[in-house]
């Protein structure tokens, strides 16, 4: 089976930096992605990675070392539109995309 | 436009009545994917397909069913079965293993 292990809530204040960590455990594995779920709304993407390093879009980047099974996203000048919940996702080797259970981001003024 | 469409946005049944979530896509992807999502809780898999007329149980199958009969769609069924029913579904797909997920807006489903 597959499981992922993130924190479950963050705060920070607006223009600050924040990283959510990510370890996972999975039977395969085809890359680890990012997702953005505001409230009430659908996950939409925000980053992928199938290899070790640093993957950078915008103010959002995305590690991962998959010799120790863990990845971050880092956050950059928080705004608060960035309060929402963050996911980490894995493939594995039987296909299933399957989630973590989130990480409550609080950007506070 | 291209995209991933459930309905309905809101979805109210009585106990004990098996009840059919809509989920069509128009964006040729392969996979095709149902969550279940509770308040505060994260995603968790129910059914996954990879191509048509097959398809996987996830983590927490028991009382869904589906059907992966067209490309384009992947209804979900909830059956009298599933204990505890009333949770946000939501329908992914995506056209490959190392690309991004799309979802559709989710359907709220209660039952009285």
């Amino acid at each position: 089976g597959q499981s992922l292990e993130q924190p479950s809530e963050v705060t920070a204040v607006e223009g600050a930096i924040v990283q959510i960590n990510c370890t996972y455990q999975t039977s395969g594995f085809y890359g680890l992605s990012w997702y953005q779920q505001h409230d009430g709304g659908a996950p939409t993407f925000l980053s992928y990675n199938a290899l070790d390093g640093l993957e950078e879009t915008g103010r959002f980047s995305s590690f991962l070392s998959r010799s120790d099974s863990y990845g971050y996203l880092l956050l950059q000048e928080l705004q608060m539109k960035d309060s929402a919940s963050y996911f980490c996702a894995v493939t594995g080797s039987a296909r299933q995309l399957t989630f973590g259970s989130g990480t409550q981001l609080t950007v506070l003024p | 436009d291209g995209g991933i469409t459930q309905s309905p946005k809101y979805l109210f049944r009585k106990e004990g009545q098996n009840v059919t979530l809509s989920c069509e896509q128009n964006l040729n992807h392969d996979a095709m994917y149902w969550y279940r999502q509770d308040p505060g809780q994260g995603l968790r898999l129910i059914y996954y397909s990879q191509i048509v007329n097959d398809f996987q149980k996830g983590d927490i199958a028991e009382g869904y069913s589906v059907s992966r009969e067209k490309k384009e769609s992947f209804p979900l069924t909830v059956t009298s079965a599933q204990k505890n029913p009333t949770a946000f579904y939501l329908c992914a797909s995506r056209g490959g293993l190392n690309t991004e997920a799309f979802f559709g807006q989710g359907t709220r489903l209660t039952v009285v």
